[in-house]
């Protein structure tokens, strides 16, 4: 099983449907990222959590929420979806202990498409 | 603030030539880099990373990188590419120094590798 699974992997929604992606990891680490991927754009960050209790905006935070029920969950939501959100998504995880130095471990993805 | 540069969107070469993707950075402090790769329709996957010490570094799949403090470089080499060396890569530079920041993405160098 992967250490970062994100669901749904693919999902297609109209214009102003609320949407959420989700992403669960094993791997124990305390620090979680939602990122957003469009061509020529390389990866954006729109939330990053340090642990359950702390939540911060990334570059790209606006239409856009982030919910942290517990270390190993990590959910994003669109409110009211737009064309523009249509992109690749990923859940990824850090840590700086045991070893690690930040490097991120990503999840698979999810494709948004909205219509 | 931190960013990256990555020169050159799309790179092609023929099999068995060498591959250079370059990236140059700009850091106020001790920088940690990255350079992660992304093969078609899956998430990223850590190439190589500098932290401290030796500035050669070896990564999977026969890459290496070399991180020039005075060129503020972190150029990505192959001796000689191979046809499943084809996907997109990313550096990315962290903050080091015990400041524990997020990565920053450069906008991705997508490699061909022609027969």
């Amino acid at each position: 099983d992967a250490d970062v699974t994100q669901t749904p992997r693919n999902r297609i929604t109209k214009t102003g449907k609320r949407i959420m992606l989700e992403c669960s990891q094993t791997k124990g680490h305390d620090r979680m990222y939602w990122y957003r991927q469009d061509p020529g754009l390389g990866l954006r960050l729109i939330y990053y959590s340090f642990d359950v209790k702390d939540i911060n905006k990334g570059e790209i935070s606006d239409g856009y929420s982030v919910s942290r029920q517990a270390q190993a969950k990590f959910s994003l939501s669109l409110e009211s979806a737009i064309p523009n959100q249509t992109a690749l998504y990923f859940c990824a995880t850090s840590a700086w202990d045991r070893g690690n130095t930040g490097e991120l471990f990503f999840g698979e993805g999810s494709r948004l498409t909205v219509l | 603030a931190q960013s990256v540069t990555q020169l050159g969107s799309h790179v092609s070469v023929s099999e068995g030539a060498l591959v250079l993707l370059r990236c140059n950075y700009s850091s106020s402090v001790p920088p940690y880099l990255f350079w992660y790769v992304q093969y078609p329709n899956q998430g990223l996957q850590l190439l190589l990373k500098y932290t401290t010490g030796a500035t050669l570094v070896k990564g999977i799949n026969g890459f290496e990188a070399e991180f020039k403090k005075s060129e503020t470089s972190f150029h990505l080499t192959k001796p000689s590419a191979h046809m499943s060396d084809a996907a997109e890569y990313f550096c990315a530079v962290g903050e080091g120094g015990g400041s524990q920041g997020n990565l920053i993405f450069g906008k991705g160098t997508k490699l061909s590798v022609k027969p």
